[in-house]
Protein backbone atom coordinates (compact mmCIF):
# COMPACT_ATOMS: atom_id res chain seq x y z
CA UNK A 1 0.00 0.00 0.00
CA UNK A 2 0.95 3.70 -0.83
CA UNK A 3 1.54 5.11 2.42
CA UNK A 4 1.08 9.35 2.74
CA UNK A 5 3.17 11.26 5.12
CA UNK A 6 2.48 15.30 5.89
CA UNK A 7 5.09 18.12 7.27
CA UNK A 8 4.72 19.62 9.48
CA UNK A 9 1.98 18.36 11.55
CA UNK A 10 0.71 21.59 13.04
CA UNK A 11 1.80 24.67 11.88
CA UNK A 12 1.34 28.47 13.61
CA UNK A 13 1.31 31.23 11.57
CA UNK A 14 -0.41 35.34 11.11
CA UNK A 15 -2.79 36.24 8.97
CA UNK A 16 -1.26 37.82 5.94
CA UNK A 17 1.77 34.79 6.04
CA UNK A 18 2.65 32.67 3.00
CA UNK A 19 2.32 28.91 3.90
CA UNK A 20 3.40 25.71 2.53
CA UNK A 21 2.61 22.01 3.42
CA UNK A 22 4.69 19.13 2.14
CA UNK A 23 2.84 16.10 1.61
CA UNK A 24 4.88 12.45 0.70
CA UNK A 25 3.68 9.45 -0.75
CA UNK A 26 5.77 5.83 0.10
CA UNK A 27 5.76 5.35 -4.22
CA UNK A 28 5.44 7.25 -7.16
CA UNK A 29 1.95 8.86 -7.65
CA UNK A 30 2.17 10.60 -10.81
CA UNK A 31 -0.09 13.82 -10.34
CA UNK A 32 -2.90 11.73 -8.48
CA UNK A 33 -2.86 13.97 -5.52
CA UNK A 34 -5.84 15.95 -4.22
CA UNK A 35 -5.59 18.30 -1.15
CA UNK A 36 -8.55 19.07 1.35
CA UNK A 37 -9.35 21.77 3.95
CA UNK A 38 -11.25 20.71 7.14
CA UNK A 39 -12.82 22.69 10.22
CA UNK A 40 -14.19 21.08 13.35
CA UNK A 41 -16.81 18.92 13.00
CA UNK A 42 -17.40 19.66 9.28
CA UNK A 43 -16.97 17.89 6.31
CA UNK A 44 -13.83 18.21 3.71
CA UNK A 45 -13.69 20.88 1.00
CA UNK A 46 -11.87 19.60 -1.57
CA UNK A 47 -9.39 22.42 -2.74
CA UNK A 48 -6.62 21.24 -5.13
CA UNK A 49 -7.13 18.43 -7.41
CA UNK A 50 -4.41 16.39 -10.13
CA UNK A 51 -1.75 18.38 -7.50
CA UNK A 52 -2.61 21.38 -9.29
CA UNK A 53 -5.53 22.02 -10.63
CA UNK A 54 -7.85 24.45 -8.32
CA UNK A 55 -11.03 23.34 -7.63
CA UNK A 56 -14.12 25.63 -8.63
CA UNK A 57 -14.95 28.50 -5.87
CA UNK A 58 -11.36 28.16 -4.02
CA UNK A 59 -9.93 31.19 -4.06
CA UNK A 60 -6.62 31.53 -5.49
CA UNK A 61 -4.33 32.13 -2.64
CA UNK A 62 -4.32 28.09 -3.22
CA UNK A 63 -2.17 26.23 -4.64
CA UNK A 64 -1.02 22.64 -5.47
CA UNK A 65 2.55 21.70 -6.80
CA UNK A 66 4.81 18.52 -7.45
CA UNK A 67 4.70 15.04 -8.80
CA UNK A 68 5.70 11.71 -8.31
CA UNK A 69 6.06 11.65 -4.38
CA UNK A 70 6.75 14.99 -3.33
CA UNK A 71 3.89 17.47 -3.09
CA UNK A 72 3.09 20.79 -1.58
CA UNK A 73 0.33 23.18 -1.21
CA UNK A 74 0.72 26.82 -0.48
CA UNK A 75 -1.48 29.24 0.96
CA UNK A 76 -0.25 32.87 -0.36
CA UNK A 77 -1.35 35.21 2.15
CA UNK A 78 -3.12 33.39 4.97
CA UNK A 79 -6.61 34.46 6.18
CA UNK A 80 -8.64 34.17 8.95
CA UNK A 81 -10.79 31.57 6.93
CA UNK A 82 -7.92 29.45 6.34
CA UNK A 83 -7.27 27.88 9.82
CA UNK A 84 -7.75 24.83 9.65
CA UNK A 85 -6.52 20.88 8.85
CA UNK A 86 -5.83 20.12 5.22
CA UNK A 87 -5.04 16.59 4.26
CA UNK A 88 -3.49 15.03 1.56
CA UNK A 89 -5.01 12.47 -0.16
CA UNK A 90 -3.62 9.82 -3.03
CA UNK A 91 -5.49 7.81 -6.03
CA UNK A 92 -3.87 5.02 -7.36
CA UNK A 93 -5.66 2.50 -9.16
CA UNK A 94 -4.89 -0.29 -7.27
CA UNK A 95 -5.65 0.47 -3.52
CA UNK A 96 -7.42 3.54 -4.85
CA UNK A 97 -6.97 6.16 -2.47
CA UNK A 98 -4.99 6.96 0.72
CA UNK A 99 -5.38 10.33 3.13
CA UNK A 100 -1.78 11.89 4.46
CA UNK A 101 -2.44 12.35 8.43
CA UNK A 102 -3.02 15.75 8.19
CA UNK A 103 -1.87 19.64 8.99
CA UNK A 104 -3.31 21.48 11.63
CA UNK A 105 -2.71 25.56 10.82
CA UNK A 106 -3.68 27.39 13.90
CA UNK A 107 -3.29 31.37 14.64
CA UNK A 108 0.11 32.28 16.01
CA UNK B 1 -26.40 21.20 -6.80
CA UNK B 2 -25.40 18.15 -5.62
CA UNK B 3 -25.99 16.81 -2.23
CA UNK B 4 -25.37 13.78 0.07
CA UNK B 5 -26.99 12.79 3.33
CA UNK B 6 -25.80 9.68 5.66
CA UNK B 7 -28.31 8.07 7.61
CA UNK B 8 -27.94 4.84 9.93
CA UNK B 9 -27.48 3.97 13.43
CA UNK B 10 -25.90 6.09 15.98
CA UNK B 11 -25.03 3.50 18.19
CA UNK B 12 -23.89 -0.07 17.31
CA UNK B 13 -22.55 -3.14 19.37
CA UNK B 14 -19.64 -5.13 19.23
CA UNK B 15 -20.03 -7.62 16.82
CA UNK B 16 -22.85 -6.33 15.65
CA UNK B 17 -23.38 -5.13 11.32
CA UNK B 18 -23.43 -1.99 10.63
CA UNK B 19 -25.83 -0.39 7.75
CA UNK B 20 -25.29 3.45 6.89
CA UNK B 21 -27.09 4.55 3.80
CA UNK B 22 -25.99 7.72 1.45
CA UNK B 23 -28.94 9.07 -0.27
CA UNK B 24 -27.83 11.93 -2.55
CA UNK B 25 -29.74 14.53 -5.73
CA UNK B 26 -28.26 16.85 -8.09
CA UNK B 27 -26.43 13.96 -10.12
CA UNK B 28 -27.02 10.29 -11.15
CA UNK B 29 -25.05 7.42 -10.63
CA UNK B 30 -25.82 5.94 -13.88
CA UNK B 31 -23.35 8.62 -15.48
CA UNK B 32 -20.25 7.31 -16.99
CA UNK B 33 -17.20 8.92 -14.65
CA UNK B 34 -19.56 9.18 -11.64
CA UNK B 35 -18.40 7.32 -7.87
CA UNK B 36 -19.77 7.57 -4.53
CA UNK B 37 -17.05 6.53 -1.62
CA UNK B 38 -17.60 6.03 1.43
CA UNK B 39 -15.04 7.20 4.31
CA UNK B 40 -14.52 7.61 7.80
CA UNK B 41 -12.87 9.74 10.24
CA UNK B 42 -12.20 8.63 14.28
CA UNK B 43 -12.77 11.36 16.61
CA UNK B 44 -9.43 13.73 16.79
CA UNK B 45 -8.08 11.89 14.22
CA UNK B 46 -7.76 11.97 10.46
CA UNK B 47 -9.83 10.22 7.35
CA UNK B 48 -9.37 6.98 5.80
CA UNK B 49 -11.14 5.72 2.81
CA UNK B 50 -13.21 2.35 3.11
CA UNK B 51 -15.03 1.90 -0.40
CA UNK B 52 -15.91 3.43 -3.35
CA UNK B 53 -19.23 2.03 -6.19
CA UNK B 54 -18.72 3.64 -9.94
CA UNK B 55 -21.44 4.22 -12.30
CA UNK B 56 -20.67 1.30 -14.36
CA UNK B 57 -21.11 -1.34 -10.37
CA UNK B 58 -17.36 -1.43 -10.19
CA UNK B 59 -17.16 -2.08 -6.44
CA UNK B 60 -13.22 -1.17 -4.71
CA UNK B 61 -12.57 -1.35 -0.94
CA UNK B 62 -9.85 -0.71 1.23
CA UNK B 63 -7.10 -3.42 1.45
CA UNK B 64 -7.24 -3.28 5.05
CA UNK B 65 -10.88 -3.78 5.31
CA UNK B 66 -12.13 -5.63 2.42
CA UNK B 67 -13.25 -8.60 4.37
CA UNK B 68 -16.06 -6.60 6.17
CA UNK B 69 -17.27 -4.25 3.85
CA UNK B 70 -19.88 -4.40 0.66
CA UNK B 71 -21.31 -1.37 -0.98
CA UNK B 72 -24.59 -1.37 -3.05
CA UNK B 73 -25.98 0.85 -5.02
CA UNK B 74 -29.71 1.55 -6.16
CA UNK B 75 -29.50 4.11 -8.92
CA UNK B 76 -33.68 4.60 -9.25
CA UNK B 77 -33.37 5.44 -5.11
CA UNK B 78 -30.17 7.51 -5.75
CA UNK B 79 -28.73 5.64 -2.51
CA UNK B 80 -25.37 3.61 -1.99
CA UNK B 81 -25.76 1.27 0.90
CA UNK B 82 -22.01 0.44 2.74
CA UNK B 83 -22.29 -2.54 5.63
CA UNK B 84 -19.54 -3.18 7.99
CA UNK B 85 -19.27 -6.34 9.38
CA UNK B 86 -18.36 -7.78 13.21
CA UNK B 87 -17.93 -3.88 14.22
CA UNK B 88 -15.52 -3.13 17.30
CA UNK B 89 -15.00 0.29 19.45
CA UNK B 90 -12.07 0.95 16.93
CA UNK B 91 -14.42 1.49 14.62
CA UNK B 92 -16.17 4.59 16.40
CA UNK B 93 -16.05 7.30 13.84
CA UNK B 94 -17.90 9.84 11.64
CA UNK B 95 -18.74 8.61 8.88
CA UNK B 96 -19.08 10.44 5.40
CA UNK B 97 -20.39 9.67 1.70
CA UNK B 98 -19.02 11.72 -1.16
CA UNK B 99 -19.26 12.14 -5.12
CA UNK B 100 -16.41 11.43 -6.94
CA UNK B 101 -16.36 13.24 -10.38
CA UNK B 102 -12.99 13.04 -11.36
CA UNK B 103 -12.15 9.61 -10.17
CA UNK B 104 -9.07 10.41 -7.85
CA UNK B 105 -10.60 13.12 -6.00
CA UNK B 106 -14.25 13.86 -3.64
CA UNK B 107 -15.57 16.32 -4.39
CA UNK B 108 -18.66 16.84 -2.87
CA UNK B 109 -18.96 15.67 1.03
CA UNK B 110 -22.78 14.74 3.22
CA UNK B 111 -22.33 16.05 6.48
CA UNK B 112 -21.22 12.52 8.31
CA UNK B 113 -22.83 10.87 10.40
CA UNK B 114 -21.66 9.96 13.93
CA UNK B 115 -21.34 6.02 14.76
CA UNK B 116 -20.88 5.07 17.88
CA UNK B 117 -19.72 0.83 18.76
CA UNK B 118 -20.31 0.30 22.58
CA UNK B 119 -21.93 -2.23 24.66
Amino acid sequence: DIQMTQSPSTLSASVGDRVTITCRASQSISSWLAWYQQKPGKAPKLLIYKASSLESGVPSRFSGSGSGTEFTLTISSLQPDDFATYYCQQYNSYSLFTFGPGTKVDIK
Amino acid sequence: QITLKESGPTLVKPTQTLTLTCTFSGFSLSTSGVGVGWIRQPPGKALEWLALIYWDDDKRYSPSLKSRLTITKDTSKNQVVLTMTNMDPVDTATYYCAHSGTVTSFDYWGQGTLVTVSS
